[in-house]
C-alpha cells in the first residue's frame, strides 16, 4: 500500500514552459486535493476533486488546471509557468464522500522552481 | 471570512520539557479542527482532530489538544517532548458547510538536548 505518491519530486522550469504533476492514491479515496506551500503562508488549496470526473476551484486556482479522469489519479497542470508558481506542491486524498472533514493523507510533495 | 492564526512561528524547547502550540481561529460557528505535523521533506500527517463532544482530544505520538470555545482556540500540548518531535505543526479548520479548509501558517518546533 503506497498511499499517496507524487511525480516528479523535483522540477525546474523556465518561464512560459508547461508541465503536469501527477498524484496517485491506492486507497480508493473519493476526495483528492492539490495544495501549494509557500514560506510563511501555510498550505493553500489550489483545486480539489470530489470524485472521478469532477473538479472544483480552491483558494488559489489561477494559472492551474486539473483533471481527474480516473479515481486514483489527480493531475495538476501549469500551462505557462511563472516565477510566482515556484513552490512546494502537495497532493492529498481523503475517503469520506461529501465533506472535507475526513482525515487527509498527504503525498511527499513536489518542489517546483520556475526561473 | 474564516481565518486561522498560529502566533508562534518558531518555538524551541528542551527534550523532556512540556510543549504547547497555539492555534486561534475566526469563525462564527464551531469549525472542524485539525492538527497536522510535517517532518522535514515529508508530507503532512494528521495528529488529531475535533468535531464535537469532549473538548480534550487525544492524538497520536502522545499529543493532545483542547478546544476552548470562549477563546476560539485549539492549542496542541505534549507533556514531555522527544527529539523526534522536531517538525513543523499546522492547525487547520474546516467550515463553510464543510467545503472549505484553511491551514495556519505553521509553527516550527526545535528540540534541544
Amino acid at each position: 500500500n503506497a498511499g499517496v505518491t507524487q511525480t516528479p519530486k523535483f522540477r525546474v522550469l523556465k518561464t512560459g514552459q508547461s508541465m503536469t504533476l501527477l498524484c496517485a492514491q491506492d486507497m480508493n479515496h473519493e476526495y483528492m486535493y492539490w495544495y501549494r506551500q509557500d514560506p510563511g503562508m501555510g498550505l493553500r488549496l489550489i483545486h480539489y476533486s470530489v470524485g472521478e470526473g469532477t473538479t472544483a476551484k480552491g483558494e488559489v486556482p489561477d494559472g492551474y488546471n486539473v483533471s481527474r479522469l480516473k479515481k486514483q489519479n489527480f493531475l495538476l497542470g501549469l500551462e505557462s509557468a511563472a516565477p510566482s508558481q515556484t513552490s512546494v506542491y502537495f497532493c492529498a486524498s481523503s475517503y469520506e464522500p461529501g465533506a472535507f472533514t475526513d482525515t487527509q493523507y498527504f503525498g511527499p510533495g513536489t518542489r517546483l522552481t520556475v526561473l | 471570512a474564516q481565518s486561522v492564526t498560529q502566533p508562534d512561528i518558531h518555538i524551541t524547547v528542551s527534550e523532556g520539557a512540556s510543549l504547547e502550540l497555539r492555534c486561534n481561529y475566526s469563525y462564527g460557528a464551531t469549525p472542524y479542527l485539525f492538527w497536522y505535523v510535517q517532518s522535514p521533506g515529508q508530507g503532512l500527517q494528521l495528529l488529531l482532530k475535533y468535531f464535537s463532544g469532549d473538548t480534550l482530544v487525544q492524538g497520536i505520538k502522545g499529543f493532545e489538544a483542547e478546544f476552548k470555545r470562549s477563546q476560539s482556540s485549539f492549542n496542541l500540548r505534549k507533556p514531555s517532548v522527544h527529539w523526534s518531535d522536531a517538525a513543523e505543526y499546522f492547525c487547520a479548520v474546516v467550515t463553510g458547510g464543510y467545503q472549505k479548509v484553511t491551514f495556519g501558517t505553521g509553527t516550527k518546533l526545535q528540540v534541544i538536548p
